[in-house]
């Protein structure tokens, strides 16, 4: 299985930082790399796919980016709805495989 | 726009059969474009893929859980469901339904989820 390594597991930041979160790969994913948001008590949110391509309806402040194994998701300006556990997951091969995921609390 | 739903039993005795069904509301689980999938989270940790079915029947497992889990469709219905046999209390999760899309160059995601359904193995 590819193992998907998150970091940090978890981070404190204020509304209006930017943040970035990492994840990387055991062995080479292409870009068959994707992003979740999960708030508490409910289910992932898909924002991230391919790597880098934003899904519609998801705002612009996020972002995702690289290629190989390793990968980021760029929060541009914390809002405060964003505060959650982000999850990245490989569809690059089975069985797909989801990082450890990291919190993202308020500072 | 489509919706899942999850439904079964919120408690299963150590060594029976943990049995649920997802419902597809507002849409077609007959379509071509999308598979369907399980996704299970224990209690304060993350997310691991149980599987797969596409409208036709075929299906893709886990390795981890392949010996003991099964998931089927009934178009009719509009439903999929999973079996998972042997259940422990390391089986103790909530469990997701998913549908899996696909764009360009054969990306795919899990695009729409169910709320999901607390499942605990207790005797």
């Amino acid at each position: 299985d590819i193992q998907m390594t998150q970091s940090p597991s978890s981070l404190s930041a204020s509304v209006g930082d930017r943040v970035t979160i990492t994840c990387r790969a055991s062995q080479t994913i292409s870009s068959y790399l994707n992003w979740y948001q999960q708030k508490p008590g409910k289910a992932p949110k898909l924002l991230i796919y391919a790597a880098s391509n934003l899904r519609s309806g998801v705002p612009s402040r996020f972002s995702g980016s690289g290629s190989g194994t390793d990968f980021t998701l760029t929060i541009s300006s914390l809002q405060p709805e964003d505060f959650a556990t982000y999850y990245c997951q490989q569809s690059y091969n089975t069985p797909c495989t989801f990082g450890q995921g990291t919190k993202l609390e308020i500072k | 726009q489509l919706q899942l739903q999850e439904s079964g039993p919120g408690l299963v005795k150590p060594s029976e059969t943990l049995s649920l069904t997802c419902t597809v509301s507002d849409g077609s689980i007959s379509s071509s474009y999308y598979y369907w999938g399980w996704i299970r989270q224990p209690p304060g940790k993350g997310l691991e893929w149980i599987g797969n079915i596409y409208y036709s029947g075929s299906t893709d497992y886990n390795p981890s859980l392949r010996s003991r889990v099964s998931i089927s469709v009934d178009t009719s219905e509009n439903q999929f469901s999973l079996r998972l046999t042997s259940v422990t209390a390391g089986d103790t999760a909530v469990y997701y339904c998913a549908r899996r899309a696909y764009s360009y160059s054969s990306y795919w995601y899990f695009d729409l989820w169910g709320r999901g359904t607390l499942v605990t193995v207790s005797s």
